[in-house]
């Protein structure tokens, strides 16, 4: 089984709608992040969570909404979804222990092919 | 600030023809520099890193070395084949600024037979 899991896998929505997606993950990291990927931009961090008290703004979070319901689960909600959302989403973890051996590193979801129209 | 900077693609190649992407970065401190690969379909997976200057990663035949002093971190690779054929990210994580992750815009390698 994928150790970190994202859901819906594809999703097609219309203009105004809200939107939920979801992220799990077995791997027993404190750290969460929710990235958008748009051709020639590379990934975007939305959302990133060090805990689940511990939630933080990223490079383009308007328009976005969190939850981490329990380690294991982040939520990123489109209150009102509009059609320049229409992206690749991905949900990655890490573990802060990988500071002590000097590097952090990311686990990235299968991602969310989300349409808006 | 930090950024990543990398090859634009896309990028095709004959198969056993030899790979170069590059990459350069801006951090404000010493950062670990990374390449993911991204298969069709797929997220993004962990190809090589490297935590300090000098350093070599190297993983499926591809390798990049980390060059502080042209802040430099190419991916390389001497014989493509078809199965390589995805989308490359590289990236910097920098402890300046939380251990937050900076990704180029990614590089679309496509190898024929």
């Amino acid at each position: 089984d994928a150790d970190v899991t994202q859901t819906p896998r594809n999703r097609i929505t219309k203009t105004g709608k809200r939107i939920m997606l979801e992220c799990s993950q077995t791997k027993g990291h404190d750290r969460m992040y929710w990235y958008r990927q748009d051709p020639g931009l590379g990934l975007r961090l939305i959302y990133y969570s060090f805990d689940v008290k511990d939630i933080n703004k990223g490079e383009i979070s308007d328009g976005y909404s969190v939850s981490r319901q329990a380690q294991a689960k982040f939520s990123l909600s489109l209150e009102s979804a509009i059609p320049n959302q229409t992206a690749l989403y991905f949900c990655a973890t890490s573990d802060p222990g990988f500071l002590r051996e000097g590097y952090n590193e990311q686990f990235f979801g299968p991602g969310t092919r989300l349409t808006v129209l | 600030g930090n950024s990543v900077t990398q090859m634009e693609g896309p990028v095709t190649l004959s198969e056993e023809a030899f790979l170069t992407i590059n990459c350069t970065y801006t951090a404000t401190g010493y950062p670990s520099l990374f390449w993911y690969v991204q298969y069709p379909g797929e997220g993004l997976q962990l190809l090589l890193k490297a935590t300090k200057a000098d350093d070599k990663g190297s993983n499926k035949g591809f390798e990049a070395t980390y060059r502080k002093e042209t802040t430099s971190f190419h991916l390389e690779k001497g014989s493509v084949q078809v199965s390589d054929s995805a989308v490359y990210f590289c990236a910097l994580s920098d402890k300046n600024t939380g251990n937050q992750f900076y990704f180029g815009t990614g590089t679309s390698l496509t190898v024929i037979p």
